[in-house]
C-alpha cells in the first residue's frame, strides 16, 4: 500500500535551531517526493522536489531509498518558517501521473 | 499568472442537503484534481481529470459525490445528499500535465461545514 508517514503533528524550535521534519513513505516501487508547505491564510504550495535536488529557502531533503524516508531539513531556522509542511509521494504507476498522496502534516512552530 | 480560483470559500449546509463547489484551473493547465482535507489531516485525492476525461476516480464517494469537467477547463464538485463526515475543506488543484514530477498549484478551497 502507498503510504506516507509524519510522525510529528508538532515541532517547536527557537530560532536559529536545526530543523528536522521527518517523512517515511510506503511504496512498491520509485515514487517522486514532494515538500508542500502553507504558510498562515496562505495555499498549499510547492516547497521542493526531490528530483530536483534543490535548496529552498535554506530546506533540503534527501530520499533515502534504504530508509524510505525523506526529511526536510533546515540548519538555522526563521521565524517566516512557522507553518504546515506536508509530506508527499507520486507514483510511476499507470494512471497514477501526478496523483499526490498526501501525509498528514507538521506544524513547524520557531519562536523568537 | 492567475492562480486556481474557487468559489465559495465557505459553505455551511445541514445534512441531506446538496452543495456544489465551482473550480477554474490555471489556462493552459491539462490536469485538474479535487482534494479533500478533513481537519487534522493531509489531502486525499477525490477525482484527478486530463482535460475533460476522468483519469482516476478511486476515493470518491460515487453514491453522494459526483464532479465533471465538461469542456476540459472549469469543474465542478457536488455533494448529494451530505453528510457529517463531508465536513472538510475541499481543494482544487491544476497542474500543466500529468507527468509523475508535475507542480501543482492549488486554490484556496472550500471549507464546508455540514451541521
Amino acid at each position: 500500500a502507498q503510504r506516507v508517514t509524519q510522525p510529528e503533528k508538532l515541532l517547536s524550535v527557537f530560532k536559529g535551531a536545526p530543523v528536522e521534519l521527518k517523512c517515511n513513505y510506503s511504496y512498491s516501487g520509485s515514487p517522486e517526493l514532494f515538500w508542500y508547505v502553507q504558510y498562515s491564510r496562505q495555499r498549499l504550495q510547492l516547497l521542493l522536489r526531490h528530483i530536483s535536488r534543490e535548496s529552498i529557502k535554506g530546506f533540503t531533503a534527501d530520499l533515502n531509498k534504504g530508509e524510505t524516508s525523506f526529511h526536510l531539513k533546515k540548519p538555522f531556522a526563521q521565524e517566516e518558517d512557522s507553518a504546515m509542511y506536508y509530506c508527499a509521494l507520486s507514483g510511476h504507476r499507470r494512471n497514477q501521473g501526478g496523483k499526490l498522496i498526501f501525509g498528514q502534516g507538521t506544524e513547524l512552530s520557531v519562536k523568537p | 499568472e492567475a492562480g486556481v480560483a474557487q468559489s465559495p470559500r465557505y459553505k455551511i449546509i445541514e445534512k441531506r442537503q446538496s452543495v456544489a463547489f465551482w473550480c477554474n484551473p490555471i489556462s493552459g493547465h491539462a490536469t485538474l484534481y479535487w482534494y479533500q482535507q478533513i481537519l487534522g489531516q493531509g489531502p486525499k485525492l477525490l477525482i484527478q481529470f486530463q482535460n475533460n476525461g476522468v483519469v482516476d476516480d478511486s476515493q470518491l464517494p460515487k453514491d453522494r459525490f459526483s464532479a465533471e469537467r465538461l469542456k476540459g477547463v472549469d469543474s465542478t464538485l457536488k455533494i448529494q445528499p451530505a453528510k457529517l463526515e463531508d465536513s472538510a475543506v475541499y481543494l482544487c488543484a491544476s497542474s500543466l500535465n500529468r507527468g509523475t514530477n508535475e507542480k501543482l498549484f492549488f486554490g484556496s478551497g472550500t471549507q464546508l461545514s455540514v451541521l
